[in-house]
């Protein structure tokens, strides 16, 4: 199954400034796809990442705020913005092979 | 759009009991994947069933998809404090559909 890195592992940020995600694959995938997890909670698809075209968003998700970029089939990025604390949360990475396989998270506070 | 709705939300079990979550989707599935989640890690692929009725054993852990494909549970038997964690349900529509769909996961606690 493909290994995924993720980073950052976590941060604290401040109130209406943004922060971007990144997520490595180490093998070419079609689809990549973000999700969020409150801690304790289930896991929320944001949005679907496709190489050379626009992500597709899921209700109540919109690209003003969780601009995504796909620049190749071994990457992309996930951006969260103009935070406030409503999206202190975990951002969790993952593509599909057999199953899903997920980065590590990304540990998100805003303070 | 699509639900999976995932019972219990909490299980408190003596180590050696056996133990079970349920899974029941708004659609029929195209196929239906179990993760584990171990406290402060990322949700980890145990397996994915596909065919109706279908029913997998994975040592200690028994899976099975409802004839209906809407329904699946997870079981565990003479569970030990390794198998402490959440466990999720995600249903997959097929088509069009991309991403999983998530149940809420039961989180497994377990007494020594």
């Amino acid at each position: 199954s493909a290994v995924i890195s993720q980073k950052p592992s976590r941060d604290i940020c401040q109130r209406g400034t943004s922060l971007t995600i990144q997520c490595q694959v180490d093998s070419q995938v079609t689809m990549m796809f973000w999700y969020r997890q409150q801690p304790g909670q289930s896991l929320t698809l944001i949005a679907t990442a496709n190489q050379g075209s626009e992500a597709t968003y899921e209700s109540g998700f919109v690209i003003d705020k969780f601009p995504i970029s796909r620049p190749n089939l071994t990457f992309s990025t996930l951006t969260v913005s103009n935070m406030s604390p409503e999206d202190s949360s975990i951002y969790l990475c993952s593509v599909s092979s057999y199953g899903y396989t997920f980065g590590s998270g990304t540990r998100l506070t805003v303070v | 759009g699509q639900q999976v709705m995932q019972i219990p939300q909490y299980q408190h079990v003596q180590e050696g009991e056996d133990f079970t979550t349920y899974c029941n989707s708004s659609t029929t599935l195209s196929n239906i994947q179990w993760y584990k989640q171990r406290p402060g890690g990322h949700p980890v692929f145990l397996i994915q069933l596909v065919k109706s009725g279908e029913v997998k054993k994975q040592k200690r852990l028994t899976f099975q998809f409802g004839e209906a494909k809407k329904n699946s549970s997870l079981h565990i038997t003479a569970t030990q404090t390794t198998d402490v964690g959440t466990y999720f349900c995600a249903g997959w529509a097929g088509g069009g559909a991309d991403g999983l769909t998530f149940g809420k996961g039961t989180h497994l606690i377990i007494q020594p």
